[in-house]
């Protein structure tokens, strides 16, 4: 069965420095891999996806992302962390064998919060 | 391009009572999904629509919660009789057909119910 981990419940981290939130996921195929961000009081935006190619995948805001197919991991970083992206990280996982459904598998999401 | 659209933002009723949730997707995207997300997790697909019929219903409570979507664009969610375990945020989201199995979804802001 498909499932993400996300290990951390909160990450903290100081403005300006990097930021690192941790994924890891179970699909028995190769995977399709997406993060998103919630802000409080509104719905989930997309980030970044991994499909195929480069396992360096960059997205919206600055946020990257490395997928780690050895390590079943796709971590989420930022080089230089900013205030507003204090958010909540959301790992989520498709497995595309799964047929004609594009379900989703979601992580229990990660808290950053970035200190000034 | 207009987001996608859900009504109401927040909902306080009382357990036994019926409640619908009423989302418009964003313009020419044919799959809609509706989501659960109780506090604390991830985001679990209730019910995903492809046009108008369901191509996954599998965590849908059916005994209690209905969903349709008459005419492949905009859809309502009920729950009837509600219990206090239905409190949750529930999230409608939408993609395109191309790309089908790789697209990102586009969530609106999602309907809070409190069932007291």
């Amino acid at each position: 069965a498909q499932s993400v981990a996300q290990p951390e419940d909160q990450v903290n981290v100081a403005e300006g420095n990097p930021l690192t939130v941790k994924c890891t996921y179970s699909v028995s195929g190769n995977p399709y891999l997406f993060w998103y961000v919630q802000y409080p009081n509104r719905g989930l935006q997309f980030l970044l996806k991994y499909i195929t190619g480069d396992n360096l995948v960059k997205g919206s805001y600055g946020f990257e992302a490395e997928f780690n197919k050895s390590q079943t991991s796709f971590h989420l970083k930022k080089p230089s962390a900013l205030v507003s992206d204090s958010a909540l990280y959301f790992c989520a996982v498709r497995d595309p064998s799964g047929g004609a459904t594009n379900k989703l598998i979601f992580g229990t999401g990660t808290l950053l919060a970035v200190q000034p | 391009e207009a987001g996608v659209a859900q009504s109401p933002r927040y909902k306080i009723i009382e357990k036994r009572q019926s409640v619908a949730f009423w989302c418009n997707p964003i313009s020419g995207h044919a799959t809609l999904y509706w989501y659960q997300q109780i506090l604390g997790q991830g985001p679990k697909l209730l019910i995903q629509f492809q046009n108008n019929g369901v191509v996954d219903d599998s965590q849908l409570p059916k005994d209690r919660f209905s969903a349709e979507r008459l005419k492949g664009v905009d859809s309502t969610l009920k729950i009837q009789p509600a219990k206090l375990e239905d409190s949750a945020v529930y999230l409608c989201a939408s993609s395109s057909l191309a790309g089908y199995s790789y697209n990102e979804q586009f969530f609106g802001p999602g309907t809070r119910l409190t069932v007291l």
